[in-house]
């Protein structure tokens, strides 16, 4: 079967770094994608991963290696407002996504 | 403002009633998608088209239909609704299948008693 992993929860302190990681198996790879969800709305794009390697965009970064089926979403200078859920997906060999259950981000003051 | 809408925003239903949830895409994109999202749970996908005139099956279709008449518009019915349909239900859309990233309407709260 198809499986990603993420952590449940995390708790994170304003200013700080926090990453969050990823682990799929999944029927074939075409590409990782990173979404944010704030309580109550719909899910963002952040970041897509196709190759091996390091993604930054701002105050985000997204790693892949495809050999470890593992991703990693890097959160620097985290501000109050980055607290979310954040949702990892693959896109299989059929070219649909296969969602993580999400990873609830909590920051404190 | 481009996008996607749904509607509607929440809905109490009875069971075994008939419900359509309403999605509009004004972006001109070819791919459509309908999920829900349930706790504890990742978005699963209930049913997708290509481009429109064609849909397809996604992970949890039953109880569930769709129909692609234009490139705007991609309506999911539940014929007979049930409790376990109980859910909030996102629409995106992309430019392809096969292609970059999904868009997400504000979802469809439906609760069925």
């Amino acid at each position: 079967g198809q499986n990603i992993d993420q952590p449940t929860e995390m708790t994170a302190t304003e200013g700080a770094i926090v990453q969050i990681n990823c682990t799929y198996q999944t029927s074939g790879f075409n590409g990782l994608f990173w979404y944010q969800q704030h309580a109550g709305e719909a899910p963002t794009f952040l970041s897509y991963n196709v190759l091996d390697g390091l993604e930054e965009k701002g105050r985000f970064s997204s790693f892949l290696s495809r050999s470890k089926g593992y991703s990693y979403l890097l959160l620097k200078e985290l501000q109050m407002k980055d607290s979310a859920s954040y949702l990892c997906a693959v896109r299989d060999s059929n070219y649909q996504l296969i969602w993580g259950a999400g990873t609830k981000l909590i920051i404190k003051p | 403002i481009a996008g996607i809408t749904q509607a509607p925003t929440s809905q109490i239903l009875a069971a075994g009633r008939r419900m359509t949830l309403r999605c509009t895409q004004d972006m001109r994109h070819n791919a459509m998608y309908w999920y829900r999202q349930d706790l504890g749970l990742g978005l699963r996908l209930i049913h997708y088209s290509n481009t429109a005139g064609t849909t397809g099956k996604g992970e949890v279709p039953d109880g569930y239909s769709v129909s692609r008449a234009n490139t705007d518009d991609f309506p999911l019915t539940l014929a007979s609704a049930v409790p376990s349909q109980t859910s909030v239900y996102f629409c995106a859309s992309s430019e392809g299948l096969a292609t970059d990233t999904q868009y997400f309407g504000p979802g469809t709260r439906l609760t069925v008693l």
